[in-house]
């Protein structure tokens, strides 16, 4: 079984929809993140999570929000989607110094 | 503020062929860095990384990088591509704090030749 999952792995939606993107790990990390990836600008930080009670904003958190429900969880919300939120989302574990990436998300706001 | 940036967009090399991907960042620390490789569909795979000790890592998949303090880089090397390596590449770089955030450059996307 994959160590850190995604779901769903794919999704579309329509504008002013809300959309949860939800993950799992099973590697005992604290330190969770939402990342999305778009062609030709890498991977940007959503937000992040150094544990159940500690989230912080990421470079890029404007229309987005999080929850993280427990050391194993991490939930990304689009409170109400728009276009340019399509993207591929990836979310990451890390231990103290790797971060290991789940198989990422692709949304697709109409 | 850190920054990564990966001057070439996309490689092409043959089969057999040597690899440099380049890497350049941008940090007034001593960084944390890594490589990290995405074949189509999936995620992210870590393929190496630096925080100090020996200028030259070796990594995953006969990859090997060489941190350059004085260039500020840490350029990606294979010496003979397969057709299997033919992915997207990306570089980052941590704070030495290790707060866990990564900043990443934007990717080199490598195609192999037959």
């Amino acid at each position: 079984d994959a160590d850190v999952t995604q779901t769903p792995r794919n999704r579309i939606t329509k504008t002013g929809k809300r959309i949860m993107l939800e993950c799992s790990q099973t590697k005992g990390h604290d330190r969770m993140y939402w990342y999305r990836q778009d062609p030709g600008l890498g991977l940007r930080l959503i937000y992040y999570s150094f544990d159940v009670k500690d989230i912080n904003k990421g470079e890029i958190s404007d229309g987005y929000s999080v929850s993280r429900q427990a050391q194993a969880k991490f939930s990304l919300s689009l409170e109400s989607a728009i276009p340019n939120q399509t993207a591929l989302y990836f979310c990451a574990t890390s231990d103290w110094d790797t971060q290991y990436f789940g198989p990422g998300t692709r949304l697709t706001v109409l | 503020a850190q920054s990564v940036t990966q001057p070439d967009i996309h490689i092409t090399v043959s089969e057999g062929a040597s690899l440099e991907l380049r890497c350049n960042y941008s940090y007034g620390a001593t960084p944390y860095l890594f490589w990290y490789v995405q074949s189509p569909g999936q995620g992210l795979q870590l393929l190496l990384k630096y925080f100090s000790g020996d200028t030259l890592v070796q990594g995953i998949k006969g990859f090997e990088a060489e941190f350059k303090r004085s260039q500020s880089s840490f350029n990606l090397r294979k010496p003979s591509v397969h057709w299997s390596d033919a992915a997207e590449y990306f570089c980052a770089v941590a704070g030495s704090g290790n707060t866990g955030k990564l900043i990443f450059g934007q990717g080199t996307t490598l195609q192999v030749k037959p």
